[in-house]
Order: structure tokens, then sequence, then C-alpha cells
């Protein structure tokens, strides 16, 4: 079974500075992908980030950059220069396929960028 | 706009209702997953379909019934419901199964409230 930790359900961050989202996750599958999705207010949840175990580098998209420690089972997301436009809930999930895709989730932070 | 449509956005029922939430994609995919997203609480997966057969059911109460008539439309039948039903009904689709890296699509959801 997987499990998926977000130890800090909101979080705050002046406009232009970094901020970064703790997550932690559990898991007996040897391969398994991670993922950021983001909830802003309008409700849809859409992809941040993306990352593969197998491979060491952190996977970056813009602002967006991941810190993957597979060791200690540790998946934080980075946010650089932050934009009110990043105001939004954010989970972290897992998915190790297996006989179903199924991405488990965790319970969600909520950022909050203050100009 | 992620290319999955839920309607109604929100409802309001009572107890003795029948009510049914609709899900459609437009993206080809044929892996379609209902969510209950609780305040305070992880993503719930609900129901998985795969190619129109239902592959997953998390142990959800029968007073939900999913149907899924194709793979582009994915429906979630409601009655009887209680109080503690009320949330936010997310719909997904993917790519079929054992795609583990593959992204999941939401919808915006349904908020229901059970009265």
């Amino acid at each position: 079974a997987q499990t998926v930790t977000q130890s800090q359900p909101e979080m705050s961050v002046q406009e232009a500075e970094t901020v970064t989202l703790s997550c932690t996750y559990d898991t007996s599958e040897s391969n398994y992908y991670l993922f950021w999705y983001k909830q802003p207010p309008s409700r849809q949840m859409i992809l941040v980030i993306r990352q593969e175990a197998y491979k060491q580098q952190n996977a970056t998209e813009n602002r967006f950059s991941v810190n993957f420690q597979k060791a200690a089972k540790s998946f934080s997301l980075k946010i650089s220069d932050s934009q009110l436009g990043d105001t939004a809930m954010y989970f972290c999930a897992s998915n190790s396929g297996g006989s179903n895709y199924k991405l488990t989730f965790g319970k969600g932070t909520l950022l909050t960028v203050n100009p | 706009e992620t290319g999955v449509t839920q309607t109604p956005r929100h409802l309001v029922m009572g107890m003795t209702n029948k009510k049914s939430l609709k899900c459609e994609q437009h993206l080809g995919h044929n892996a379609m997953y209902w969510y209950k997203q609780s305040a305070k609480k992880p993503l719930e997966l609900m129901f998985v379909y795969n190619f129109k057969e239902q592959t997953e059911n998390n142990s959800v109460p029968s007073r939900f019934s999913p149907e899924c008539p194709n793979s582009s439309h994915l429906f979630l039948h409601l009655h009887t419901l209680q109080p503690e039903d009320s949330a936010l009904y997310l719909c997904a689709s993917s790519q079929a199964r054992r795609v583990m890296n593959t992204e999941a699509f939401f919808g915006q959801g349904t908020r229901l409230t059970v009265v």
C-alpha cells in the first residue's frame, strides 16, 4: 500500500520569494512516479511536475523544481519567484502502477502568496 | 480547461433524492476515475474504469453507483445519501493503466451538499 504525507496544512510566502512544500511517501514498489498537483480556487486540479523514481536528476519546470531524496522517501516542491497566481492547494501524489494505475494523494498544503 | 468537463458544478439534494453526476472527456483517454474530496482529508479514490470496465471499487457504499457507457463518459448515480457524503466529487481521466508516468487530467468537480 502507498501512503503520502504532507505535514504542512498551510503555508504563506511573499511575492517573489521562494517557498518549499514538504512531502514524504511510503511504497513497497521498486518503480514509481511522484507528482505535484495544484488546485487553485477555481478547483480544477492541474499537474505541476512529475518525477520518476529511477531518475536521480531532480525534475524542473520553469519556476518549479523538486528535491527528490529516494532513500529518505522525500519529495519536496520548491517554488521560486512566487507569484500571486501560485496561491492554491498543492497535493503530492504517488503512483506505482502495477495492475492498476492509482494515484495516492496527500492531504494537501494550502499555499498563500502575499503581495 | 483540462478537457474534462463535469456537470453540474453544484448540487444540493435531500437524503431521499436520486441524482446523477456526469463527467465527459475529449482527450482520447481510456481510463476514468471518481475521487471524493472532503475537507482536511486526502483525496479518496472511489472507482476506476479502464476501457469501460470497472477495475476498482475502493469499498464505496452501494448508495454510489458508477456507470461508464463508453470511454468518454462517466456517471455517478446517487441515491439515499447521507449528510457525511457532502463533498467535492472529482472526475479524472488518463491513458490506460500500466502507464505510470501518465498525467491524470481532472474536471472542476461537483460540489455536493446533502441536506
